[in-house]
């Protein structure tokens, strides 16, 4: 299986903060990576899809790079609606497998 | 729109069953590819299971054998049958529509296994 490794685990910021999340894959997955945001007791979101394309309806504010093994999510100035839980996902093979989560917190 | 409306969750003991629905509107079912991910209390999201337009299905191992994905095309309603449950299945279930990333979820239906 490949496993994905998030860091921070969790992080704190504030309004307007440039904030990026690191995943990487134990194996290389090209650019099949997803990326998620979930607020609690809510469904998570798809924020992006294919490491870099912006799922419809997303804010600009966030972008995903990356290719291989290593992916970076970035928020480009954090709102206050984006404090939330934010997780990666390979998409690559059977069985999909998610990081564990990085919180993001308001300092 | 999409939606996707689980429901069948509630409180079992553990070797008991459950089949947990989810009624999708605004898509064909069985034109999509639909999936299950759980999430247990406090804890990341676990996929669970995938059934393919073409009917193919995959499982995580921690679910293989004890849980099966079906779907009714009728209905346009998307199933887990879930035996022999154990303990550490107790989570939040969640059907979600998309081949490999998810771009449409459900609210979740909650499973506690526990005698």
């Amino acid at each position: 299986d490949i496993q994905m490794t998030q860091s921070p685990s969790s992080v704190s910021a504030s309004v307007g903060d440039r904030v990026t999340i690191t995943c990487r894959a134990s194996q290389g997955i090209n650019i099949w990576l997803a990326w998620y945001q979930q607020k609690p007791g809510k469904a998570p979101k798809l924020l992006i899809f294919g490491a870099s394309s912006l799922q419809s309806g997303v804010p600009s504010r966030f972008s995903g790079s990356g290719s291989g093994t290593d992916f970076i999510l970035t928020i480009s100035s954090l709102q206050p609606e984006d404090f939330a839980t934010y997780y990666c996902q390979q998409t690559n093979s059977f069985p999909y497998t998610f990081g564990q989560g990085t919180r993001l917190e308001t300092k | 729109e999409v939606q996707l409306v689980e429901s069948g969750g509630g409180l079992v003991q553990p070797g008991g069953s459950l089949r947990l629905s989810c009624a999708a509107s605004g898509i064909t079912v069985s034109n999509n590819y639909m999936n299950w991910v759980r999430q247990a209390p406090g804890k990341g999201l676990e996929w669970v299971s995938t059934i393919y337009s073409d009917g193919n299905t995959y499982y995580a191992d921690s679910v293989k054998g004890r849980f099966t994905i079906s779907r009714d095309n009728s209905k346009d309603t998307l199933y887990l049958q879930m035996n022999s449950l154990r303990a550490d299945d107790t989570a939040v279930y969640y059907c979600a529509r998309g081949v490999g990333d998810f771009q449409d979820w459900g609210q979740g239906t909650r499973v506690t296994v526990s005698s």
